[in-house]
C-alpha cells in the first residue's frame, strides 16, 4: 500500500529560525515528490516538485531534497517568518502503466513561527 | 502559472438543501479534474476523479448519488452536494490536472460548506 509518513506532526519555532520537516514514502513506482504549503482555509499551493533524478530544489526561503533510494525527503525553511505559519504537505506521485499518476497525500506537518 | 478558482468560497445552508460548488481551471484546460474533502488538522481526502465528458470516478465510500460531479466544458467541473446534512459540513477543495510541463495538479482554494 502506497503511504505518505510526515514528521513532525506539528512544530513551533521563533521567527528567524530554521526548521526541516521529513517526509518518507514506500509510493511505487515513483513518479515525483512535491510539497506544498496550505495557510488555514486555503487551498494547497505548490513550493517544489521533485523528480527520480533531483536531490535538490530551492524556491526562495525553502530548499526541499529528495534521496529516491532511502525514499526520503526533506523542507528546509531557512530564517522563518510569521507567514510561513501554515500547514506543509508532502505528496508523492505515482506512475502507472496506464499513464495516470495517482497522489498519496501525507498528513501533513502543522508549522508555527512564533514572534 | 496556473490557476484554479473555487465559488463560492463560504456557503451555509439548511439541511435538506442542496449546493453547487465550481471548480474552474482560469489559463489552462483541464480534461480531469479532482474533488477532495479536508476535516480539520487532517489531510486531504480524495472524493472523486472527474473526467470531462463522462462519468465521474468515486472513491471508496463516496456516494455517487450524494455528492453529483458534472464536468462539462474543459474549464469547468462542478460538485453537488444533494440533500446536505450536518455531517457534510467540510472544506472541499477541488484540483485541476495540468499535463505541461509536468503533469501537476493546481490546488483551488477551497469552499467552506456548513450545514445548519
Amino acid at each position: 500500500k502506497n503511504q505518505v509518513e510526515q514528521s513532525p506532526q506539528s512544530l513551533i519555532i521563533l521567527e528567524g529560525k530554521n526548521c526541516t520537516l521529513q517526509c518518507n514514502y514506500t509510493v511505487s513506482p515513483f513518479s515525483n515528490l512535491r510539497w506544498y504549503k496550505q495557510d488555514t482555509g486555503r487551498g494547497p499551493v505548490s513550493l517544489t516538485i521533485m523528480t527520480f533524478s533531483e536531490n535538490t530544489k530551492s524556491n526562495g526561503r525553502y530548499t526541499a531534497t529528495l534521496d529516491a533510494d532511502t525514499k526520503q525527503s526533506s523542507l528546509h525553511i531557512t530564517a522563518s517568518q510569521l507567514s510561513d505559519s501554515a500547514s506543509y504537505i508532502c505528496v508523492v506521485s505515482a506512475r502507472n502503466g496506464g499513464g495516470a499518476d495517482g497522489l498519496t497525500f501525507g498528513k501533513g506537518t502543522h508549522l508555527i513561527i512564533q514572534p | 502559472g496556473a490557476v484554479v478558482s473555487q465559488h463560492p468560497s463560504r456557503v451555509i445552508c439548511k439541511s435538506g438543501t442542496s449546493v453547487k460548488i465550481e471548480c474552474r481551471s482560469l489559463d489552462f484546460q483541464a480534461t480531469t479534474m479532482f474533488w477532495y474533502r479536508q476535516f480539520p488538522k487532517q489531510s486531504l481526502m480524495l472524493m472523486a476523479t472527474s473526467n470531462e465528458g463522462s462519468k465521474a470516478t468515486y472513491e471508496q465510500g463516496v456516494e455517487k448519488d450524494k455528492f453529483l460531479i458534472n464536468h462539462a466544458s474543459l474549464t469547468l467541473s462542478t460538485l453537488t452536494v444533494t440533500s446536505a446534512h450536518p455531517e457534510d459540513s467540510s472544506f472541499y477543495i477541488c484540483s485541476a490536472r495540468k499535463l505541461l510541463p509536468w503533469d501537476e495538479q493546481f490546488f483551488g482554494p477551497g469552499t467552506r460548506l456548513t450545514v445548519l
